[in-house]
């Protein structure tokens, strides 16, 4: 058991590009989560899934953003046409039956320039 | 939004217990108390939960008041890897809601 892996740990790209995380939960662990957090702040809930199945999206997640969980293993969050804004640490974190504790990976920190 | 009630920051000297307080005067009784921490660069840890009775464990101690609507995480003998932002969250029982953080005591162990 190596814990939630992300990558990449950063990312560096011009406003208007997209871009894509990955993150690898703890495995068996049928929750997995994404949350957004900047400077100075708590990390923020975006959007959780049990195995496959996306169950909430905060309104933080935009029409640009996307998050998939094919097969209910690794998971991907896609940002269409990057704005200054999105500047953030993106947070992934999985937990297993009973969901009480989450662990979280170390984040992919995303500046977008 | 956050139902939990922090200080920005508190400072305690290495080796002695570090106190945290966490107001959560609205909690419904079916609602647990968590507290995670992170550690600069790093992703949020889980420390200890607790329901209604003090909770203990190898990390830290979980001090809920009779009424829960206030509770302590107590570090019995703080280092300087326990300098981290601290969230006292509070989360339903069935575990369906996402944590919800605000934004944290940042403790600073001072050597």
């Amino acid at each position: 058991d190596t814990g939630v892996s992300q990558n990449p740990r950063h990312k560096i790209t011009k406003r208007g590009q997209n871009v894509t995380f990955r993150c690898d939960p703890i495995s068996e662990h049928n929750r997995l989560y994404w949350y957004r957090q900047t400077l100075g702040q708590g990390p923020e809930f975006l959007t959780y899934f049990q195995n496959e199945a996306q169950l909430e999206k905060s309104r933080l997640l935009s029409d640009r953003f996307s998050a998939e969980r094919p097969k209910g293993s690794f998971s991907t969050l896609e940002i269409q046409r990057t704005e200054q804004g999105d500047s953030a640490m993106y947070l992934c974190a999985s937990s297993g039956r009973g969901n009480e504790k989450l662990f979280f990976g170390s984040g992919t920190q995303l500046s977008v320039l | 939004d956050a139902k939990t009630t922090q200080p920005p920051s508190m400072d305690c000297a290495e080796g002695r217990a570090a106190n945290l307080p966490c107001n959560h005067s609205t909690i419904s009784g079916n609602e647990y108390v968590y507290w995670y921490r992170q550690i600069h660069s790093q992703g949020p840890q889980y420390i200890i939960h607790g329901l209604k009775n003090n909770e203990t464990n190898e990390m830290a101690s979980l001090i809920i008041t009779e009424d829960r609507k206030s509770s302590t995480l107590i570090l019995p003998h703080a280092t300087l890897r326990d300098t981290a932002v601290y969230y006292c969250i509070v989360r339903g029982s069935s575990g369906n809601t996402p944590l919800v953080f605000g934004k944290g005591t940042r403790l600073s162990v001072i050597a």
